[in-house]
């Protein structure tokens, strides 16, 4: 299994709360995602990093802001929590070597399920 | 746009029955193809993938092959247990700044002894 960890595994918050998750690999991969799973909707990438202090946005970052000061750690901030932020969020990582030829795989973490009450 | 389409669950099997999980893709230039597989309480996990057209992956008894005149990439399996139990997610990846997945809705299967 690929290093990945991610914490905390579960929260509870309330709305208008700041909220930060942490994704932590010990693969040295080049890139990192913050996906959010919701029932009907499969999993939508929030924002991603290419590199460190290398972030963009995904379909769903509205909300959101991602910070990544080392090649092991991103971090994904709720600036504000609201309800409609309740979800389950998981990270991934890819080494990015593979591009265009065998494919890049991602791997996932085991997940956050955040609760904003 | 980028899209993946996956038929509606959940879907029930008895043990040994034969599975094919449809998934339909739209994407600009040529896409990998995955299938990723999520345990109850767990993340997600690669089952199999495909990189070019008429390509096949397989991984334990699953398959699928890359058909870009169908745009599909459909999951099968001949023979299910009750441990394939989990849900099924087929996505695509879009080549940009280190590859996006898109991914369909996810499909359901739950197999009964």
């Amino acid at each position: 299994d690929a290093g990945i960890t991610q914490s905390p595994r579960h929260k509870v918050t309330e709305t208008g709360t700041p909220v930060t998750l942490r994704c932590h690999q010990t693969e040295n991969h080049r890139y990192m995602y913050w996906y959010r799973q919701d029932p009907g909707h499969g999993l939508r990438l929030i924002h991603y990093s290419y590199g460190v202090k290398d972030t963009d946005k995904g379909e769903v970052s509205d909300g959101y802001s991602v910070s990544r000061s080392k090649t092991e750690d991103f971090l994904l901030t709720l600036e504000s929590a609201t309800s409609s932020q309740t979800s389950v969020y998981f990270c991934a990582i890819s080494d990015g070597s593979n591009r265009g030829t065998i494919g890049e795989t991602q791997y996932f973490g085991p997940g956050t399920r955040l609760l904003v009450l | 746009g980028n899209s993946v389409t996956q038929m509606e669950g959940p879907v029930t099997l008895s043990e040994e029955a034969f599975l094919t999980i449809n998934c339909t893709y739209t994407a600009t230039g040529y896409p990998s193809l995955f299938w990723y597989v999520q345990y109850p309480g767990e993340g997600l996990q690669l089952l199999l993938k495909a990189t070019k057209a008429d390509d096949k992956g397989s991984n334990k008894g699953f398959e699928a092959t890359y058909r870009k005149e169908t745009t599909s990439f459909h999951l099968e399996k001949g023979s299910v247990q009750v441990s394939d139990s989990a849900v099924y997610f087929c996505a695509l990846l879009i080549y940009n700044q280190g590859g996006k997945l898109i991914f369909g809705q996810g499909t359901e299967l739950s197999v009964k002894p």
